[in-house]
């Protein structure tokens, strides 16, 4: 089964304008962490934010938060102020808990596709 | 200079064809990583490494076989592979045991392997 989904494939902004990206995720454990990152066209994955399942407080990291809503499971990320160089793919993921292993495991959603209009 | 390198950027094999991918990390992490992009699918987890031991192998087919001769250094060989093998390849690195729970992966720019 999914574990996260991005039910968005493409969105547009208009530059200077806010947006919010999609995503849900399904797990039946207390213990999880949530992480956003961003990949332009290079190919780099580059980490935007995090939220822990604890976190009462919703993150936030210069123009990115999170919009969490445990309940819903639902982790959005909210991009204030949208520029040119926001462009890119955006990937929602999820962290298992440690399994003492000496490593973890993210799992991806497919992503959403952003592109920023002048 | 980047917290991890990849190279090559680019790989262009035929099947027959024997090839490796090499990862360097300069971060101090202890646990390694190798990703599959495909298109339109989701990140998948290849294998994993943590103080230079496979941890995870993610039914991942023999004809891709990693190496990790120290934390610092992760390869991914390959021979007789498959067109549906042409993806993106990302390596990722992170502390070690994983470290607190908000520590981020941190990824390569990844090899863009096309298999002809």
């Amino acid at each position: 089964a999914q574990k996260i989904t991005q039910t968005q494939p493409g969105m547009f902004v208009q530059e200077k304008e806010a947006v919010t990206l999609d995503c849900t995720y399904d797990t039946s454990d207390q213990s999880y962490g949530l992480f956003w990152y961003k990949q332009p066209s290079s190919g780099e994955m580059i980490f935007l934010i995090y939220q822990g399942s604890y976190d009462e407080q919703n993150a936030t990291e210069g123009r990115y938060s999170l919009n969490f809503q445990k309940a819903r499971k639902s982790a959005n990320l909210v991009i204030s102020a949208s520029q040119l160089g926001d462009s890119a793919m955006y990937f929602c993921a999820m962290r298992e808990p440690y399994s003492g292993a000496g490593s973890y495991q993210l799992t991806f959603g497919k992503g959403t596709k952003l592109s920023v209009i002048p | 200079e980047t917290g991890v390198t990849q190279t090559p950027r680019h790989l262009v094999m035929g099947m027959t064809n024997k090839k490796s991918l090499k990862c360097e990390q300069h971060l101090g992490h202890n646990a390694m990583y190798w990703y599959k992009q495909s298109a339109k699918k989701p990140l998948e987890l290849m294998f994993v490494y943590n103080f230079k031991e496979q941890t995870e192998n993610n039914s991942v087919p023999s004809r891709f076989s990693p190496e990790c001769p120290n934390s610092s250094h992760l390869f991914l060989h390959l021979h007789t592979l498959q067109p549906e093998d042409s993806a993106l390849y990302l390596c990722a690195s992170s502390p070690q045991g994983g470290g607190a729970s908000n520590s981020p992966l941190h990824f390569g720019n990844g090899t863009r392997l096309t298999v002809t």
